[in-house]
């Protein structure tokens, strides 16, 4: 089982809609947990970073944490041809001071 | 303020040729981490460093692969000889502190061997 598993996609939305992406992970005892945006030829964006269950928002972005069931999410409303990236998931494993990403998943928001 | 500054930003080599990268965190920043990205994949640890010192180098291949960071501020991070298969971007990334602090990619370096 990979550490953190993302679907790959792609993931394809009319401009409007909601974008809902999904990410879980292996490790029980993370406690931090990130959303990348990366677009085409670029580096890593951090968007989002989630600590504790429940929502977070952060403008049209929502990040979402279960860790009973290891599942972390993003929500973008209102999605905008902008906002067509690959989406990671990060996560911080216990015991370990660094993140393991996900592959990411490809996000199209079509006009 | 500046961000994770990185260089060069394409590097084009043949194999077995020597070949580095250099990174410049964000100021302030103790840990500095430097990540292998293959396309299509997320980006993948090599070495992480907290000030001066690589606590985490287990992914490093360190047979042909080494970095340092001298002062606790920039570090290089060095392939001699490279091979085919290591081309690919190479992301250094800065954070205050290890463990659950955020962190902040540079551009990138990526590299291509012939």
């Amino acid at each position: 089982q990979k550490e953190v598993e993302q679907n790959s996609g792609p993931l394809s939305v009319p401009e409007g809609a909601i974008a809902s992406l999904n990410c879980t992970y292996s490790d029980r005892g993370s406690q931090s947990f990130f959303w990348y945006r990366q677009y085409s030829g670029k580096s890593p964006e951090l968007i989002m970073s989630i600590y504790s269950n429940g929502d977070k928002e952060d403008g049209r972005f929502t990040a979402q944490l279960n860790k009973a069931s290891q599942y972390v999410s993003l929500l973008i409303r209102d999605s905008q041809p902008s906002d067509s990236a690959t989406y990671l998931c990060a996560v911080n494993m216990e015991g370990a001071n660094d993140m393991r990403f996900g592959a990411g998943t490809r996000l199209t928001v079509k006009p | 303020e500046a961000g994770v500054v990185q260089s060069p930003r394409y590097k084009i080599i043949e194999k077995k040729q020597p070949v580095a990268f250099w990174c410049n965190p964000i100021s302030g920043h103790n840990t500095l981490y430097w990540y292998l990205q293959n396309l299509g994949q997320g980006p993948e640890l090599l070495i992480r460093y907290e000030n001066e010192e690589a606590v985490d180098d287990s992914q490093l291949p360190k047979d042909r692969f080494s970095a340092e960071r001298l002062k606790g501020v920039d570090s290089t991070l060095k392939i001699q000889p490279a091979e085919l298969g290591d081309s690919a971007v190479y992301l250094c990334a800065s954070s205050l502190v290890s463990g659950y602090n955020e962190q902040f990619f540079g551009p990138g370096t990526r590299l291509t061997v012939l």
